[in-house]
């Protein structure tokens, strides 16, 4: 069974960081895309990033790029987040997600997600 | 960006067909894929892939779930509606980047 698995949220202040964790078990994690995706609350999906199978290419969306940065740990089968610089804006749940196979495929599975709040 | 439009809200009698749109502000088909893809999220929980490349059932979803379309318009159909199926559901296009979501279509019961 995949069962993707987030930890390290929580309340952090405005220009501090914080860094996201995603346990990745019941698959082959070395073998696909994955990407973080986050919802603030009441609102929609947003895409954050994505890193492809090997870690050798990530992409961001305009809003974190400078100051998220995401990577991967095959032999740990773990997704990582770095958010640097965080704002208020950036309150909201994170999901870790897997691209079904690789950059491009839809996001077959999700964590529960993670609660990020910034604020002072 | 690709702009994803979607009605906020859809309601509709159980045991009758549902029919969720989604519209691209720009085409998100190739000459081989239509890349465009269907989510269901229920309150409190994360979100499950219903629908990929427009029109392929993800695993495990019931065949009441379908979808189809191409170019820049797209449709998400339930048919019949189930009391279980009352949720947001969000359309998703991986053309080009940034991926983007529609806001969502909250289906509720008539």
């Amino acid at each position: 069974e995949v069962q993707l698995v987030e930890s390290g949220g929580g309340l952090v202040q405005p220009g501090r960081s914080l860094k996201l964790s995603c346990a990745a078990s019941g698959f082959t994690f070395s073998d696909y895309a994955m990407a973080w995706v986050r919802q603030a609350p009441k609102k929609g999906l947003e895409w954050v990033a994505t890193i492809i199978y090997d870690g050798s290419s990530t992409y961001y969306r305009d809003s974190v790029k400078g100051r998220f940065t995401i990577s991967r740990d095959n032999a740990k089968s773990t997704l990582y987040l770095q958010m640097d610089s965080l704002r208020s804006e950036d309150t909201a749940t994170y999901y870790c997600a897997r691209h079904d196979d690789q950059f491009g495929a839809p996001f077959d599975y999700w964590g529960q997600g993670v609660m990020v709040t910034v604020s002072s | 960006d690709i702009v994803l439009t979607q009605s906020p809200a859809l309601a509709v009698s159980l045991g009758q067909r549902a029919t969720i749109s989604c519209r691209a502000s720009q085409s998100v088909s190739t000459s081989s894929y239509n890349l465009m893809h269907w989510y269901q999220q229920k309150p409190g929980q994360q979100p499950k892939l219903l629908i990929y490349d427009a029109s392929n059932l993800a695993s495990s979803i019931p065949a009441r779930f379908s979808g189809s379309g191409s170019g820049t318009d797209f449709t998400l159909t339930i048919n019949p509606v189930q009391a279980d199926d009352i949720a947001t559901y969000y359309c998703q296009q991986s053309r080009e980047l940034p991926l983007t979501f529609g806001s969502g279509t909250k289906l509720e019961i008539k």
